[in-house]
């Protein structure tokens, strides 16, 4: 068990390209979160998984981010049209269902994005 | 609209001088509150899960505790190694997300 692992780590981009972050969960767990964090802020949720159905998404979350998990398993985040506001870092965190659980979410390390 | 406020923002404190963190929650239904701690450039990690008031659960010179309207993390004789930042998080009724305060920030000073 290597933990939730997020690629890339780093990614700068100019404003206006598209960027794809990619989250490989727990291999056990069949949530999935999305989180974006800015500096001196707590993470802000952006959307759900459970298995493949994404169950949730936040209102506040523009039409130009969207994310998937087509088999149930990894699941890739997407913005497209960047826009200097979506620096940040972007965390994953999953979860088992709540059998033996104590609910904790369990977070990658993160995909910092930067937008020239 | 439930919210999570944590205070103060930012701690500073002596090697071994225990002090309290404040997280204060307004949710229409609790189904847990979540301790995290982060360091710089890092995602969060777990600490602790409390679910109902009068709840307490200890780790280290880390001790949580629950109320209806609040949770205290105290730390006891800290060291150098505790600074990072402490977030809070809830579970509410009705929804998946879990809702995470601004954190505060810990520095403990040799």
């Amino acid at each position: 068990d290597t933990g939730v692992s997020q690629n890339p780590r780093h990614k700068i981009t100019k404003r206006g390209q598209n960027v794809t972050f990619r989250c490989d969960p727990i291999s056990e767990h069949n949530r999935l979160y999305w989180y974006r964090q800015t500096l001196g802020q707590g993470p802000e949720f952006l959307t759900y998984f459970q298995n493949e159905a994404q169950l949730e998404k936040s209102r506040l979350l523009s039409d130009r981010f969207s994310a998937e998990r087509p088999k149930g398993s990894f699941s890739t985040l997407e913005i497209q049209r960047t826009e200097q506001g979506d620096s940040a870092m972007y965390l994953c965190a999953s979860r088992p269902g709540t059998s033996g659980s104590a609910g904790e979410l369990f977070f990658g390390e993160g995909s910092r994005l930067t937008v020239l | 609209e439930d919210q999570v406020t944590q205070s103060p923002e930012a701690l500073r404190l002596q090697e071994g001088e225990s002090s309290s963190l404040n997280c204060s929650y307004t949710v229409s239904g609790l189904r847990g509150l979540f301790w995290y701690r982060q360091d710089p450039g890092k995602g969060p990690e777990f600490l602790f899960t409390l679910y109902s008031a009068g709840e307490e659960k200890e780790k280290e010179r880390l001790k949580a505790t629950l109320t209806k309207k609040e949770s205290f993390l105290h730390i006891t004789a800290p060291k150098p190694e505790d600074s990072a930042t402490y977030l809070c998080a809830v579970r509410t009724s009705g929804t998946y997300k879990y809702i995470f305060g601004t954190g505060t920030r810990l520095k403990v000073l040799a």
